[in-house]
């Protein structure tokens, strides 16, 4: 089975602080995704990683960056956090292709940003 | 541009019952593909079935199904017989076109009572 693995399951920052969230993957996949998921939004996309040291923004990269310098770890970071960057943050690997290859999941990180 | 509408925030279903969370697209391509996820209140996204939009057959996965419709742009998943441990958010995301990424709706909770 695949295994998606985000560094922490609850998190609490401070305003200001500079925050890393990471995220490992076991299976040669070369896509990864960072989301953030807010009641009411549904998921949406931050940056996404379809190959080692490229990036892509996704829908809200405002306030955040990525790094990806191993195939298996995509990290994302909040650069100043502010208390508007609380949220749930998902993690997600996927084989690059066409075709039903569903995209798998970390447990997700919740932030606090006090 | 690519969109995913779930219009049912919240749904009710006794043990044992059928439910129906309804998925609404609006696309332009004519080659894409659709997934079901499942979010128990633990947070880890579940993924359950995909539907390529070329396939004559509607997708099927033990309990699930997915009643495509392409004219009507629906893709609606079905439970059957549902379970408690069914209760949980419900998530249609679509891939977009030319990339590996997914556009995800807003959720469906679903509450199975007894």
């Amino acid at each position: 089975d695949v295994k998606v693995t985000q560094s922490s399951r609850y998190l609490v920052k401070r305003t200001g602080e500079k925050v890393f969230l990471e995220c490992v993957q076991d299976m040669d996949h070369e896509n990864m995704f960072w989301y953030r998921q807010d009641p009411g939004l549904g998921l949406r996309l931050i940056y996404f990683s379809y190959d080692v040291k490229m990036k892509e923004k996704g829908d809200i990269p405002e306030g955040y960056s990525v790094s990806r310098e191993k195939k298996e770890r995509f990290s994302l970071i909040l650069e100043s956090a502010s208390t508007n960057q609380t949220s749930m943050y998902l993690c997600a690997s996927s084989p690059r292709g066409p075709g039903g290859q569903p995209q798998h999941f970390g447990d997700g990180t919740r932030l606090s940003i006090l | 541009a690519q969109k995913i509408t779930q219009t049912q925030p919240g749904m009710f279903v006794q043990e044992k019952e059928a439910v129906t969370l309804d998925c609404t697209y609006d696309t332009s391509d004519q080659s894409y593909g659709l997934f079901w996820y499942k979010q128990p209140s633990s947070g880890e996204m579940i993924f359950l079935i995909y539907q390529g939009s070329y396939d004559e057959q509607n997708a099927t996965e033990g309990r699930y199904s997915l009643n495509f419709q392409k004219a009507r742009k629906s893709a609606n998943l079905v439970i059957s017989a549902s379970q408690l441990g069914d209760s949980a958010m419900y998530f249609c995301a679509m891939r977009e076109r030319g990339t590996d990424k997914l556009i995800f709706g807003t959720g469906t909770r679903l509450q199975v009572f007894p």
